[in-house]
């Protein structure tokens, strides 16, 4: 079946700092992927996602590339925020006819310090 | 623009009654997906329904029912409810049934069982 694995958390980082949320996925043909960003209290917001191999996802200085050779979608960000403290969830979407529903990873909570 | 609207955002029920909740996709949204998320967990597929009819099922009890109407609302009614109910319920649409078309989430319901 299909499934997302992600990095454990928290991932603690200072404001300005990289960060990089890896994300890894098992399934058959060409999924879709998405990142998608749950601030607290509060519900899911896509933040990027890719539809082929090779494809890159950016949106509010994130980014992330659909990388099919390691079956990976790691979410990268040049510089974090104090604002960028959520959880974030790499999630994928199979394009395999009616089959689609998201499957999740974990969730990887991250917290940005001044 | 419009998002999806779930209602009411939170519910507080004891065990053995029963829940509605109602979910209002996006205008032209076909498609809506319901999500349970437990605490600290990742978003787990219940259900989704296509042109009011079921397209695909996950892991919902059988306690638990939906349908989606003519106007494409969806409800998820839940019966005999158990502690282990309690979680944060999204409701998600999109536009056609197709892995590529992306899911936009609601902001939840939290319900909490006693």
């Amino acid at each position: 079946g299909n499934s997302v694995t992600q990095m454990e958390g928290p991932v603690t980082l200072s404001e300005e700092a990289f960060l990089t949320i890896n994300c890894t996925y098992t399934a058959t043909g060409y999924p879709s992927l998405f990142w998608y960003v749950q601030y607290p209290g509060e519900g899911l917001q896509l933040l990027l996602k890719a539809t082929k191999a090779d494809d890159k996802g950016s949106n509010k200085g994130f980014e992330a590339t659909y990388r099919k050779e390691t079956t990976s979608f790691h979410l990268e960000k040049g510089s974090v925020q104090v604002s960028d403290s959520a959880v974030y969830f790499c999630a994928l979407l199979p394009n395999t006819g009616t089959a689609s529903k998201l499957t999740f990873g974990t969730g990887t909570r991250l917290q940005v310090t001044l | 623009a419009a998002g999806v609207i779930q209602s009411p955002r939170h519910l507080i029920k004891e065990k053995r009654e029963t829940a509605t909740l109602k979910c209002y996709p996006i205008p032209r949204h076909d498609t809506v997906y319901w999500y349970q998320q437990g605490p600290g967990q990742d978003p787990q597929f219940l259900i989704s329904f296509y042109e009011k009819m079921q397209s695909d099922k996950g892991s919902i009890p059988d306690r638990f029912s939906a349908q989606q109407f003519s106007d494409y609302h969806s409800e998820l009614n839940m019966s005999s409810l158990e502690l282990g109910d309690s979680a944060l319920y999204f409701c998600a649409s999109s536009l056609g049934i197709l892995g590529s078309y992306e899911q936009y989430f609601g902001p939840g319901t939290r319900l909490t069982v006693t």
